[in-house]
């Protein structure tokens, strides 16, 4: 168990709707990344935050949109969804300073019908 | 830009061989991080190891082995013994590490790994 939680663990929806991801990070890690992982595109860096703060952006459509609250916990919206959507999202935090070692969460599979 | 290329799509191999999985990566920075995750079939991603580019000495932690070379900008996995428990999607990844407090990773492709009994 990496600490990171996330919700749902399944999620189908239909073409055009709008779902929210919804993560919790380790206690006491101040980052919060989004990944999504599909068959075509592998491991995807979306987006991070760092205390709230949008700190480094990825390949996150205009679609797609984040934030980070003050206690930590992190959304990802995605709307206007397309078949291409469909990915295993994934959160991960970090410790801080610990360059790179992120623990992900066990992620949230979305399917667009 | 940074690259991780892991040029093996699937590897199986009969269960207590030995496997070496590869990854190549690029960076222009002088001081970055590679790292490997497993990811079983039940989809989370676990942390195996985290290498920065100061320390090439090779790591040993049980059936596991970590050969980092930067002069050929490779740091490759071994599992010694194979066992089905190990079969898995490995990705190894990267992490340039320019800003405190920004540590996205670029991971490769993955390499399937199936062991078979």
């Amino acid at each position: 168990d990496s600490g990171v939680t996330q919700t749902p663990k399944h999620l189908i929806t239909a073409t055009g709707q709008r779902v929210t991801l919804r993560c919790s990070p380790r206690s006491g890690d101040l980052s919060v990344y989004w990944y999504q992982q599909s068959l075509d595109q592998g491991l995807q860096f979306l987006i991070q935050y760092y205390n709230g703060e949008e700190r480094a952006k990825g390949n996150i459509l205009e679609r797609f949109s984040a934030q980070q609250f003050p206690d930590l916990h992190s959304e990802l919206n995605l709307s206007s969804l397309e078949l291409g959507d469909s990915a295993l999202y994934f959160c991960a935090s970090s410790v801080q300073g610990m360059a790179g070692e992120l623990f992900f969460g066990e992620g949230s599979r979305l399917t667009v019908l | 830009a940074q690259k991780v290329t892991q040029a093996q799509t699937e590897i199986s191999v009969v269960e207590k061989e030995d496997v070496t999985l590869d990854c190549v990566y690029e960076t222009r920075d002088t001081t970055y991080y590679l790292f490997w995750y497993k990811q079983p079939p039940s989809g989370e991603l676990v942390f195996l190891i985290r290498r920065n580019s100061f320390d090439e000495q090779n790591e040993i932690s049980g059936r596991y082995s970590w050969n980092f070379q930067k002069s050929t900008s490779s740091f490759n996995f071994t599992i010694t013994a194979s066992q089905v428990v190990d079969s898995a999607v490995y990705f190894c990844a990267l992490s340039e590490a320019r800003d405190f407090g920004n540590e996205k990773l670029t991971f490769g492709t993955g390499t399937r790994l199936t062991i078979i009994p």
